[in-house]
């Protein structure tokens, strides 16, 4: 198994402009989750998937900010328009939803802008 | 201006010595926890897991503590290698199938 998915490993891109992280789950795992990592707050949970429903959005940020999970094998996070502040290390993990089990993270995407 | 940040707890050991880790968790009604690892450039990985009906579990080189009386948890790392030099989280679930993540710990081995 290749685990978790991202792409792109690195995004530089100017203020205003429009970002599209990518994320293909472990197959078979049927929940997907969003993190966002920076060193001011550490590992934050932005939006979790079951069965490709989003179940908890709340920590998403701002408007700005939108994901989906149009099939079990793909999702996107979407920042429109991109502001400095949204410089991170965002990370996408998939784990099976029934039972005890832990989560498998991707490499993450940084994201830096400018 | 200075930058404000996290300060994340950090560990310096030397190569060959035990290394434990610690985490105050926040929910009585945790029943599951997990430890991760991440080292630089990477996403956290699975090291060990416990269960609340438990208060021991043993890996490879690794032993996993639960106290639930004072919510707290401890990662025990035998003869420390420079490989193990990391950032290690703890995390606790709750609710559904949603985990949550302490600050970490920063842990250094000095060869």
């Amino acid at each position: 198994d290749a685990g978790v998915i991202q792409s792109p490993r690195h995004e530089v891109t100017e203020m205003g402009q429009e970002v599209t992280l990518r994320c293909k789950p472990i197959s078979g795992h049927n929940s997907l989750f969003w993190y966002r990592q920076t060193m001011m707050r550490g590992l934050e949970l932005l939006i979790y998937f079951n069965n490709n429903v989003p179940i908890d959005d709340s920590g998403m940020p701002e408007d700005r900010f939108s994901a989906k999970m149009p099939n079990a094998s793909f999702s996107t996070l979407k920042i429109q328009p991109s502001e400095p502040r949204d410089s991170a290390v965002y990370f996408c993990a998939s784990s099976l939803a029934q039972g005890s089990s832990g989560y498998t993270f991707g490499s993450g995407t940084r994201l830096t802008v400018v | 201006g200075e930058s404000v940040g996290l300060h994340l707890p950090t560990l310096s050991v030397q190569e060959g010595d035990n290394s434990i880790i610690n985490c105050a968790y926040s929910n009585s009604a945790s029943d599951y926890f997990i430890w991760y690892k991440q080292e630089s450039g990477k996403g956290p990985q699975f090291i060990i897991d416990i269960r609340s009906n438990m208060d021991k579990r043993q890996g490879q080189r690794v032993t996993v503590l639960l106290n639930k009386t004072v919510k707290h948890l401890s990662l025990q790392i035998a003869a420390t290698q420079p490989g193990d030099s990391a950032v290690y989280f703890c995390a606790e679930k709750y609710t559904g199938n949603q985990f949550y993540f302490g600050t970490g710990t920063s842990l250094t081995v000095i060869p």
